[in-house]
């Protein structure tokens, strides 16, 4: 069965500094994509990064970027130079060749001016 | 482009009554998703169609929970009879089609409010 976990419920970052979101995933798939999305208050839900777990090479999408360890079974989201926008509500998610996103339970991040 | 559109943004409805939801994809998607998302909960799928038809509605109570997407284009969710428990977001989603995972676009969603 799939699982996605997202330690962190709530976390703040100061205006222009550096945070990183968990996540940790399970699945018996070999051939799957990693996500993460951001939904802000108008509920929203919009993309920010995929990786394909094929590919070893971290996916970088301009202040966006995550550390994929896939044998641990980690995702994690860094977001650089952290701007008011930034805050939403940011969900991790995995999906496998059904097409079928597994959400985690989401990680509250507001950024403080 | 425009994007996935839904209506109405907002449904306050009683236990029992009925009530259905719209969702119009991103031109030219064949692929089209409803989610349940739960206050403080990550979306649930609740049904895929490809084109008009289901590819999976594993997670759909089927009692009281339809869907159609009858012309390949638009779809619509009905519940009926509501319980307090439907309470949520419903976002509807599409993407070109299910090859290679293809991105998910979602909709604004539709807050219901069942009392």
């Amino acid at each position: 069965a799939q699982t996605v976990t997202q330690s962190q419920p709530e976390m703040s970052v100061q205006e222009a500094e550096t945070v990183t979101l968990s996540c940790t995933y399970d699945t018996s798939e070999n051939n799957y994509y990693l996500f993460w999305y951001k939904q802000p208050p108008s509920r929203q839900m919009i993309l920010v990064i995929r990786q394909e777990a094929y590919k070893q090479q971290n996916a970088t999408e301009n202040r966006f970027s995550v550390n994929f360890q896939k044998a641990a079974k980690s995702f994690s989201l860094k977001i650089s130079d952290s701007q008011l926008g930034d805050t939403a509500m940011y969900f991790c998610a995995q999906q496998t060749g059904a097409n079928n996103l597994f959400f985690g339970t989401g990680t509250r991040l507001t950024v403080i001016p | 482009e425009a994007g996935v559109a839904q209506s109405p943004r907002y449904k306050i409805i009683e236990k029992r009554q009925s009530v259905a939801f719209w969702c119009n994809p991103i031109s030219g998607h064949a692929t089209l998703y409803w989610y349940q998302q739960i206050l403080g909960q990550g979306p649930k799928l609740l049904i895929q169609f490809q084109n008009n038809g289901v590819v999976d509605d594993s997670q759909l109570p089927k009692d009281r929970f339809s869907a159609e997407r009858l012309k390949g284009v638009d779809s619509t969710l009905k519940i009926q009879p509501a319980k307090l428990e439907d309470s949520a977001v419903y976002l509807c989603a599409s993407s070109f089609s299910t090859g290679s995972a293809d991105t998910q676009y979602f909709g604004p969603g539709t807050r219901l409010t069942v009392l």
